[in-house]
């Protein structure tokens, strides 16, 4: 069945790396995302990697994927108070479905 | 400027009350999306549209309808709400499901 799991709460101080993990079950994913939802806001896509990567990277983002494990992360480097959000994995698991995870929030502290 | 609207962004109705929520995009996009956002839960699909005449279920489907007459407009219909369906609501659409979606403001629904 299609299922995506993420931690709930992660809290990290300002300028330390942020890792957010995401597990998935469908294996024939062709495309894994991650958005950002701010408080009070709608969800903006963040990055995505393609299946078929093992990484990528963009500015202060990493995000890994490990086929075997069915594990997607993300990294944010030097991380900032405008980071404290809501970060959802997602993907697509059929030809029109998109499916989310449950949601991680990211607290910021000085 | 390129977005999706939705109307309204709060709303508190009485269980059995039929409403409607819209949305709007302005991109031209075939793709749309209604989910429910729980605490907990994360985001659940609804109810998603290919195209114009073309809507299928998705996850939590039970209690709602669509339709999609009009690229552009893809309203959620609650005929008989009930307080299980309190939540909140957001609209999304892009060129394709494997597309960038680009999500509404929000509607917080209350049912009593």
């Amino acid at each position: 069945g299609e299922d995506v799991e993420q931690s709930l709460f992660l809290s990290v101080r300002e300028g330390d790396s942020s890792v957010i993990n995401c597990t998935y079950t469908d294996s024939s994913s062709t495309y894994l995302y991650w958005y950002k939802q701010e408080p009070g806001a709608g969800l903006q896509l963040l990055t995505y990697i393609f299946s078929n990567m093992d990484m990528k990277q963009d500015q202060r983002l990493t995000v890994l994927l490990n086929k075997k494990d069915k594990h997607l992360s993300l990294r944010i480097a030097d991380t900032q108070t405008g980071d404290s959000a809501i970060y959802f994995c997602a993907e697509v698991f059929t030809a029109s479905k998109l499916t989310f995870g449950t949601g991680t929030r990211l607290q910021v502290t000085l | 400027e390129a977005q999706v609207t939705q109307n309204p962004r709060y709303l508190i109705t009485v269980t059995g009350k039929k409403l409607t929520v819209t949305c709007s995009q302005n991109m031209n996009h075939e793709y749309m999306s209604w989910y429910r956002q729980d605490p907990g839960l994360g985001l659940r699909q609804i109810y998603y549209s290919m195209n114009v005449e073309v809507t299928d279920k998705g996850d939590v489907p039970e209690g709602y309808k669509v339709s999609r007459k009009e690229k552009r407009n893809f309203p959620l219909i609650l005929e008989s709400p009930s307080p299980n369906q309190t939540s909140l609501y957001f609209c999304a659409s892009g060129q394709g499901v494997q597309e960038t979606q680009y999500f509404g403001p929000g509607t917080r629904l209350l049912v009593l």
